[in-house]
This record gives structure tokens, C-alpha cells and sequence, in this order.
């Protein structure tokens, strides 16, 4: 069965550090979306991509964080420099725009990252 | 923006027993769809049930049903003759049906399975 694709499963990294998180989505998923989920809270959408174009990234923090998805397949989520408030799971998730779309987003098993 | 709400943080329910978790959403939209997704511990968020607002029929699946009353804007669901697997935190999300495909989750519930 296809799945999303993320790694690290796991980083620890220190403040002021880069630190990046790599997803494949499934193969033919136009739409790709990063969200990043706070211990305990609900994920909150940081940006979506549809191809290799940014649809979505009003709540990305520009001064640190930057994503990229250049060949409209896999991307990449950058943090630079790291703070401690960035602490948490970092979820990657795509979906299908054939028809009929039924909405459902397809999620990977996440990247937690701990900033010391 | 759309706003998601799940009030019960935690629910805790018996094996083989009925338990049922809330969500409530504010739109201004007519047109919208609603899900529920399942997020075992250290597992992927799955879905578990969708339903579609312009749809009166209340979705199920297997032991998982929903209860969607669009006037009042709440989705519960109800899962029965719960499993240890049902185990998990559970976010209600919902989707408009325009061409912006992202989610909106609520803050989740977890729920935990007594043997």
C-alpha cells in the first residue's frame, strides 16, 4: 500500500541549529501539506503546496522556517535557526486531485524534533 | 477561518462499550465536508469516517457512525463495542468544499480503551 514517506522519524537538535525534514508524498498526489503538531493539540496547517506551487503559507514563520518543493514530488521543510518553541511533530500529509476527490488527506508517520 | 472544537480531552470507555466524542464547528458555508481522523501513539494519522454536509444520511463505518446535525454545526461520532485498537487520540476536521483542499483539526481527544 502506498504511503507518505518522512524522515528523520526523530531529531534533537539545539537552538540556533538548521534542522530539515524530508517527505515523499504518494506517487500522483498533486497536493502536499506540512503541518506541525504541538504535544497534545491539533495539527496547524504551516503550508500546502499543489505541484511545486505554494498555495498556502500564511502561517509558516518566514524569518526561519522556508519549504520547498521543487519538481513537484518530494519536499523539503527548513528551520534556521531552531528555537525552543519549535519543539514538536511535524507532518507531512498529500492528496489526490482526481475526481471525485473525496477530500481525504494521506499522512506520514511525522518527524518529532526536540530543540534543546 | 473555520474553527474546530472538541470539548472532552479525554474519554475512557470499557471494552465491548459504546463511547461517543463531540465536535463542533463554525462556518458561514453551506458546502463543506467533515472527518474524523484516528492518530494511534507513535502511528499515522488514519481516517476514519468522512461525511459529506450536503449529504442528511449520517455516515458509518463498521462500528464507527456519526451524528452530524448541520443546523446545530456538531459532528459527533460514535464508536461501538469498542477495541483496545480503538486506543488513540481522535481530531475532528473539517474541509470546505471549494478548490482549497487543506483541514482544519480540532484539538483532539484521546481516548483510552479499559480492558
Amino acid at each position: 500500500e502506498a504511503e507518505v514517506a518522512q524522515s528523520p522519524r526523530y531529531k534533537i537538535t539545539e537552538k540556533s541549529q538548521a534542522v530539515a525534514f524530508w517527505c515523499d508524498p504518494i506517487s500522483g498526489h498533486a497536493t502536499l501539506y506540512w503541518y506541525r503538531q504541538i504535544l497534545g493539540q491539533g495539527p496547524e496547517l504551516l503550508v500546502q503546496f499543489q505541484d511545486e506551487s505554494v498555495v498556502d503559507d500564511s502561517q509558516l514563520p518566514k524569518d526561519r522556517f522556508s519549504a520547498e518543493r521543487l519538481k513537484g514530488v518530494d519536499s523539503t521543510l527548513k528551520i534556521q535557526p531552531a528555537e525552543l518553541g519549535d519543539s514538536a511533530m511535524y507532518l507531512c500529509a498529500s492528496s489526490s486531485d482526481r475526481v471525485p476527490n473525496t477530500g481525504e488527506l494521506f499522512f506520514g508517520e511525522g518527524s518529532r524534533l526536540t530543540v534543546l | 477561518a473555520q474553527t474546530v472544537t472538541q470539548s472532552q480531552p479525554e474519554m475512557s470507555v470499557q471494552e465491548a462499550e459504546t463511547v461517543t466524542l463531540s465536535c463542533t464547528y463554525d462556518t458561514s458555508e453551506s458546502d463543506y465536508y467533515l472527518f474524523w481522523y484516528k492518530q494511534p501513539p507513535s502511528r499515522q494519522m488514519i481516517l476514519v469516517i468522512r461525511q459529506e454536509a450536503y449529504k442528511q444520511q449520517n455516515a458509518t463505518e463498521n462500528r464507527f457512525s456519526v451524528n452530524f446535525q448541520k443546523a446545530a454545526k456538531s459532528f459527533s461520532l460514535k464508536i461501538s463495542d469498542s477495541q483496545l485498537g480503538d486506543a488513540a487520540m481522535y481530531f475532528c476536521a473539517y474541509r470546505s468544499a471549494q478548490s482549497d483542499y487543506k483541514l482544519s483539526f480540532g484539538a483532539g481527544t484521546t481516548v483510552t480503551v479499559r480492558a
